[in-house]
């Protein structure tokens, strides 16, 4: 398996704009989880879903971001508007709900200027 | 106060010396992690536990559930053991994790 995918690796943008950020889980899980690190406040949860499901997003900062999972194999993060506080890496990891080990992907690196 | 309290901050060792790592939790848990973060950014789930102890290789867990207390310990320690060690935690029947601030081991050769 290739473990849990992520793309883009790095991402720069400039302020106001839209960023996407794209999540492939392992295959068969049906959880997963968008977490961001930041030097100032370590990893924290943004949301996570269940069976494409969003069942915790109190992590998500604000409206600009928002998450969706349209099928088990695939899912979004969105920044819209982007501001330089977002500035972050962002990653995806995902787990079979049953034992809760976790599976990272390499996360992406977002600048934004 | 933290959910997930780690310490030290940060750790200098010598090659060969044995390293504890400490991750002490105030909420109740279904499980601990730990968690292995190198330069590069990549995490990796060391041990999942819920009681006792794990091993591997070098790299042994334990936790005590009534202190709502675990350890992470490396035995002959290497240069390449240097990373950002991580304590987290799963609550109940939520599956995200809580994390702890991380502990940065440095093992000088």
């Amino acid at each position: 398996d290739a473990g849990v995918i992520q793309s883009p690796r790095h991402e720069v943008t400039e302020m106001g704009q839209e960023v996407t950020l794209r999540c492939k889980p392992i295959s068969g899980h049906n959880s997963l989880f968008w977490y961001r690190q930041t030097m100032m406040r370590g990893l924290e949860l943004l949301i996570y879903f269940n069976n494409n499901v969003p069942i915790d997003d109190s992590g998500m900062p604000e409206d600009r971001f928002s998450a969706k999972m349209p099928n088990a194999s695939f899912s979004t993060l969105k920044i819209q508007p982007s501001e330089p506080r977002d500035s972050a890496v962002y990653f995806c990891a995902s787990s079979w709900s049953g034992t809760n080990e976790q599976f990272f992907g390499p996360g992406t690196r977002l600048t934004v200027l | 106060k933290n959910e997930v309290e780690q310490s030290p901050q940060n750790l200098t060792a010598q090659e060969g010396e044995f390293i504890t790592i400490n991750c002490s939790y105030s909420v109740g848990i279904s499980a601990l992690h730990w968690l292995q973060q190198h330069p590069g950014g990549g995490i990796v789930s060391l041990f999942m536990l819920s009681s006792g102890k794990k091993k591997h290789g070098r790299l042994i867990a334990t936790i005590n559930i009534q202190e709502k207390h675990s350890s992470l310990h490396i035995t002959a320690s290497h240069p390449r053991d240097s990373a950002v060690y991580i304590c987290a935690v799963t609550g109940g029947s939520q599956g995200n994790l809580i994390f702890g601030k991380g502990t940065k081991l440095s093992v000088k050769p």
